[in-house]
């Protein structure tokens, strides 16, 4: 099982729309949640950490069920400067890992 | 907005040659860390570097690979001998220190092209 799984997608949207973006980690030590979203051939840029109660910075949402071992970000109102690929990114911190691990993004595309 | 800086932006090297990336972190930040990502693929940690010295590496960063920082400001990513399998782009990143969660900023990435 991959270590950080995600919809590859591409998820092709209309701007206006609200598209929601599902993550599953398989390391139940996790303990650090992220959502970047990467442009083409450019860095990873952080859009948001991730927190136990859930929380929203503007039009973005973002979720972590423990239990599930499941994460999920919503963009409502979409952009069309919103097209990118999401990475959702996880860092294991048992014994002071800083490492983290990515999955695969899932892309986005916001039409006119 | 401080920022991570990395240079070259691409970098084109015969395969066996040594090459050096380099990285500026923000400034007060602690901990550095370098990533790769192939076309196509994930990104990838390599390594991480705390207090003059590895605090982490994977497995892709084998003896071919070490990392420095020779002075006060840079950090350099050294592979030895290079292969046509290490084409890829080379992220550096930098957090600060006071919790483990930090998030990770990342510099714009040398393209690395092994010929």
């Amino acid at each position: 099982r991959k270590e950080v799984e995600q919809d590859p997608g591409p998820f092709n949207v209309p701007e206006g729309a609200t598209v929601a973006f599902n993550c599953t980690y398989s390391n139940s030590a996790s303990q650090s949640f992220f959502w970047y979203r990467q442009d083409c051939r450019k860095e990873p840029k952080l859009l948001m950490s991730v927190y136990s109660s859930g929380n929203e910075d503007g039009r973005f949402t973002a979720q972590l069920n423990r239990a599930s071992q499941y994460i999920s970000l919503l963009i409502r109102d979409s952009k069309l400067s919103d097209s990118a690929t999401y990475l959702c990114v996880v860092n294991t911190r048992d014994t002071g890992r800083r490492a983290l691990t990515f999955g695969s993004g899932t892309r986005l595309q916001v039409q006119p | 907005e401080p920022e991570v800086t990395q240079t070259p932006s691409h970098q084109v090297t015969q395969m066996g040659q040594e090459v050096i990336l380099r990285c500026v972190p923000i400034s007060n930040h602690l901990y550095f860390y370098w990533y790769r990502q192939i076309l196509g693929q994930k990104v990838e940690f390599l390594v991480s570097f705390y207090n003059n010295e590895i605090s982490e590496k994977s497995e892709i960063f084998d003896d071919q690979f070490s990392v420095e920082r020779p002075d006060g400001s840079n950090f350099t990513l050294k592979i030895r001998s290079t292969k046509l399998e290490d084409s890829a782009m080379y992220f550096c990143a930098s957090s600060e220190p006071e919790y483990s969660n930090q998030p990770q900023h990342f510099g714009d990435g040398t393209r690395l092209s092994i010929l």
